[in-house]
């Protein structure tokens, strides 16, 4: 079967560097993506990864590591506009969500 | 910029009757999908579309769910007959050419927000 973990929510300051971490068990593997879901909007592209190590886009990082199941997202000065959901889907055999991990920014 | 349309914004139903929801994906995108989200949970995937076929389902997309892209830039979700738990968010997303499993960016559109009563 699948499964995708990831915290539930975390709190960090204007500014600081949050990390957000993602573990998976799937059949097969053709990737990792996160994606940004503010309350009430669809959920927009962040990041894919298929090999191992950290991709770096601005202010976003993320980084696999296939062995281990694992990935994270790192968000770098973060701004209060970076309150929202944060989500892992893996494209397994099937492709499957995590939870989401609730960001919250406070000032 | 192109973007994923979606309509009805909002859709109330009864119990047992069919719905249509509508998808217009970015016009020169081949790759089509269905996702939904129940209220505080997460996002599943229900259907990906490509070539005019259905290309991957999940086992929530059983018999009561159809699509079909009826002419050349709409994409359509049927739910033949509703019940109370497919209330949710549905999200509509398309993507460009080698699909998601060859790391293709999906845009999803602004879902459509049904309610089964």
């Amino acid at each position: 079967g699948q499964n995708i973990d990831q915290p539930t929510e975390m709190t960090a300051t204007e500014g600081a560097i949050v990390q957000i971490n993602c573990t998976y068990q799937t059949s097969g593997f053709n990737g990792l993506f996160w994606y940004q879901q503010h309350a009430g909007e669809a959920p927009t592209f962040l990041s894919y990864n298929v090999l191992d190590g950290l991709e770096e886009k601005g202010r976003f990082s993320s980084f696999l590591s296939r062995s281990k199941g694992y990935s994270y997202l790192l968000l770098k000065e973060l701004q209060m506009k970076d309150s929202a959901s944060y989500l892992c889907e893996a494209a397994g055999n099937k492709l499957t969500f995590g939870g989401g991990t609730r960001v919250l920014v406070k000032p | 910029e192109p973007e994923v349309t979606q309509t009805p914004s909002h859709q109330v139903t009864q119990m047992g009757q069919e719905v249509i929801l509508r998808c217009v994906p970015i016009s020169n995108h081949l790759y089509f999908y269905w996702y939904r989200q129940i209220l505080g949970q997460k996002v599943e995937f229900l259907v990906s579309f490509y070539n005019n076929e259905i290309s991957e389902k999940s086992e929530i997309f059983d018999d009561q769910f159809s699509v079909e892209r009826p002419d050349g830039s709409n994409f359509t979700l049927k739910i033949r007959s509703t019940k109370l738990e497919d209330s949710a968010m549905y999200f509509c997303a398309s993507s460009e050419a080698l699909g998601l499993r060859s790391g293709d960016t999906q845009y999803f559109g602004p879902g459509t927000r049904l309610t089964v009563l």
